[in-house]
């Protein structure tokens, strides 16, 4: 049973362009969330999080931002550049835990 | 700093036989993670260690998995005996205390295990 779902496997997007990355979930234990990047044949690297009691958290080019009665959060990067392209991932601390639940992750292509 | 190191990077092993996976952690970090990623799947939890006790040993598959901690530092995950299932990449991560606001856990590469 997933409980974060990242719908639309892939996005292509142009350079200078905004890209935006959507995550749902289904658990509402879930208390903080995270968006990780991925390049091949290297593990996840953290790229910003959010917790439950805000709605939106800025760091340079990347917001995230969290519709808690929706229980969806969105991740919007821009301008976007190419070396931008990854997979990125969402996931979501369980409440009184520590252990992450991922999506199955979206590719990210920046055309230059 | 160093991040978190995984060794071996790439392991074939034949149905039946064993496999050791080790994780060295970010210096200081208390907690330690392991994570699974079979093939077209999300990463999913598989443990967590605090210094070297078992936290929360809920995501273990089946106990053909066996995770250790000795003395709260590096962590060793053995397959034993591996099934064609286990393939996957196996992440582990590290984090300092709590994730709390700015902390989060830092993900090795991972170990790409495939079971022929």
């Amino acid at each position: 049973d997933q409980q974060v779902k990242q719908n639309s496997p892939s996005l292509s997007v142009q350079e200078g362009r905004i890209s935006i990355l959507n995550c749902d979930y289904t658990n509402s234990m879930f208390d903080y969330f995270l968006w990780y990047k991925k390049y091949p044949a290297e593990g996840p690297t953290f790229l910003i999080s959010i917790s439950s009691i805000k709605d939106k958290n800025e760091d340079g080019r990347f917001t995230v931002f969290l519709n808690k009665s929706a229980k969806h959060l969105s991740l919007h990067i821009v301008p976007s550049q190419p070396g931008d392209s990854a997979v990125y991932f969402c996931a979501a601390r369980y409440y009184g835990n520590n252990r992450l639940a991922f999506g199955k992750g979206n590719q990210v292509v920046v055309i230059p | 700093e160093a991040g978190v190191t995984q060794f071996p990077s790439h392991s074939v092993i034949e149905k039946g036989q064993t496999v050791t996976l080790r994780c060295d952690p970010i210096s200081g970090h208390d907690n330690l993670y392991w994570y699974r990623r079979v093939m077209g799947k999300e990463i999913k939890f598989l443990l967590h260690f605090v210094k070297e006790s078992k936290q929360d040993e809920s995501g273990m598959p089946n106990n053909r998995f066996l995770a250790e901690r000795t003395g709260g530092t590096y962590s060793t995950l053995k397959v034993q005996p591996a099934e064609l299932e286990d393939s996957g990449v196996y992440f582990c991560a590290s984090s300092h205390r709590r994730l709390g606001i700015g902390e989060t856990q830092y993900f090795g590469p991972g170990t790409r295990l495939l079971v022929l």
